[in-house]
């Protein structure tokens, strides 16, 4: 099974709401990865969770806030976001080994639009 | 710093006609990774392949082929006998030899697929 989860599939949310996205593998892997990707442009990385730690935080603004409960669980927690923070918002998940790097696996996304 | 460069935005083919995605990447590395993925228009990226920078043999997976040139740095991807079903957004990316990855994506070649 190859397959990582996400919900919800689409998200409208007000600039003061606070809502959550959600994540699950079942592959037992050991990394997962939050991305945002906006229209007509490549993934863009947020945070990456390395045997459930942040390993990396790329600058994000706090109002996004990371978690990951279980080796198979990812959450992410929005918070007084802006319209710009409107975007497909990518779960990923991959093996995790010290002298390779493996392929990612993602989810479907979840569409976010900030009104 | 690691780049890749996908100079093509958008190819547009007839079905059956092959077609080549090209894919130029920079690193100082001496080990890296190189994959391919796909983004049809329902969202999720797809997995297409993953080669280490040890390996220059091309690869072969029914109407899909990898040339992978270190020489000129390149690792280009080729569709034989195009179908409706190709049209997607094609990402090239690249990874240091991390135990977690951090990719770093080429812009995206957008092909279309026409019957």
């Amino acid at each position: 099974d190859t397959e990582v989860t996400q919900t919800p599939k689409h998200l409208v949310m007000g600039m003061t709401n606070k809502k959550s996205l959600k994540c699950e593998q079942h592959m037992g892997h050991r990394a997962m990865y939050w991305y945002k990707q906006k229209a007509k442009k490549p993934p863009e990385l947020m945070f990456v969770y390395s045997y459930e730690k942040l390993s990396i935080n790329e600058s994000v603004p706090s109002r996004f806030s990371p978690e990951c409960p279980n080796s198979s669980l990812l959450n992410l927690h929005l918070h007084a976001l802006q319209p710009e923070d409107s975007a497909l918002y990518l779960c990923a998940s991959s093996l995790v080994d010290t002298g390779s790097s493996y392929e990612q696996y993602f989810g479907p996304g979840t569409r976010l639009t900030v009104t | 710093a690691q780049k890749v460069t996908q100079a093509q935005t958008e190819i547009s083919v007839v079905e059956k006609e092959d077609v080549t995605l090209d894919c130029v990447y920079e690193t100082r590395d001496t080990t890296y990774y190189l994959f391919w993925y796909k983004q049809p228009p329902s969202g999720e990226l797809v997995f297409l392949i993953r080669r280490n920078s040890f390996d220059e043999q091309n690869e072969i997976s029914g109407r899909y082929s990898w040339n992978f040139q270190k020489s000129t740095s390149s690792f280009n991807f080729t569709i034989t006998a195009s179908q409706v079903v190709d049209s997607a957004v094609y990402f090239c990316a690249l990874s240091e030899n991390t135990g977690f990855q951090k990719l770093v994506f080429g812009t995206g070649t957008r092909l279309l697929v026409s019957p």
